[in-house]
């Protein structure tokens, strides 16, 4: 199966500024999803990330919050912007792997705003 | 995406096995079931996923009931390793995550 980097781990962050998110697959995948995990809560749907065209969106996530860069099939990076405290979450990279016809994930990326 | 209720919590004595029950009624005939895991900020980890036909792996069995309106998934021989998170989803493109069912194997 696919296997995914995310880098960095984890990160705490002041608020107010930035932090880029990196998702490298050892394999061309179609297509890349960015999720968030809250503290105690399920998985949450970003957007999905297309290669050579903008992500698309989820309801409650908009693109200058959460930009999205998908520059070839086995990376994309998603920018968590201006944060505040109520952005410290997990969030996590995952691509549809055709060799186990699923999903995989990556570790994700532990993030605290402080 | 069709919604589906699992059981909040459930628990399970060791070695023997854990059936997660899972409804999706509304299920769409083109969407599959998925079944993932998370264990402690881990990754979701993908367990078994079916359309229509009983499945199984090294995992676990995937039980789909003819009308496609709910699932057990199986696993045979419960370990401690076993507790975790248990995501049912039905799907045929992007996951849409539920609550889950927490199930703790108990010694």
């Amino acid at each position: 199966s696919a296997v995914i980097s995310q880098k960095p781990s984890r990160d705490i962050c002041q608020r107010g500024t930035s932090l880029t998110i990196q998702c490298q697959v050892d394999s061309q995948v179609t297509m890349m999803f960015w999720y968030r995990q809250q503290p105690g809560q399920s998985l949450t749907l970003i957007a999905t990330a297309n290669q050579g065209s903008e992500a698309t969106y989820e309801s409650g996530f908009v693109i200058d919050k959460f930009p999205i860069s998908r520059p070839n099939l086995t990376f994309s990076t998603l920018t968590v912007s201006n944060m505040s405290p109520e952005d410290s979450s997990i969030y996590l990279c995952s691509v549809w792997d055709r060799g186990q016809s699923g999903y995989t994930f990556g570790s994700g990326t532990r993030l605290t705003v402080v | 995406d069709a919604k589906t209720t699992q059981p909040t919590s459930m628990d399970c004595a060791e070695g023997r096995a854990a059936n997660l029950p899972c409804n999706h009624s509304t299920i769409s005939g083109n969407e599959y079931v998925y079944w993932y895991r998370q264990i402690h900020s881990q990754g979701p980890q993908y367990i078994i996923h079916g359309l229509k036909n009983n499945e199984t792996n090294e995992m676990a069995s995937l039980i789909i009931t003819e009308d496609r309106k709910s699932s057990t998934l199986i696993l045979p021989h419960a370990t401690l390793r076993d507790t975790a998170v248990y995501y049912c989803i039905v799907a045929n493109e992007k996951l849409t995550f539920g609550t889950g069912t927490r199930l703790t194997i108990i010694p």
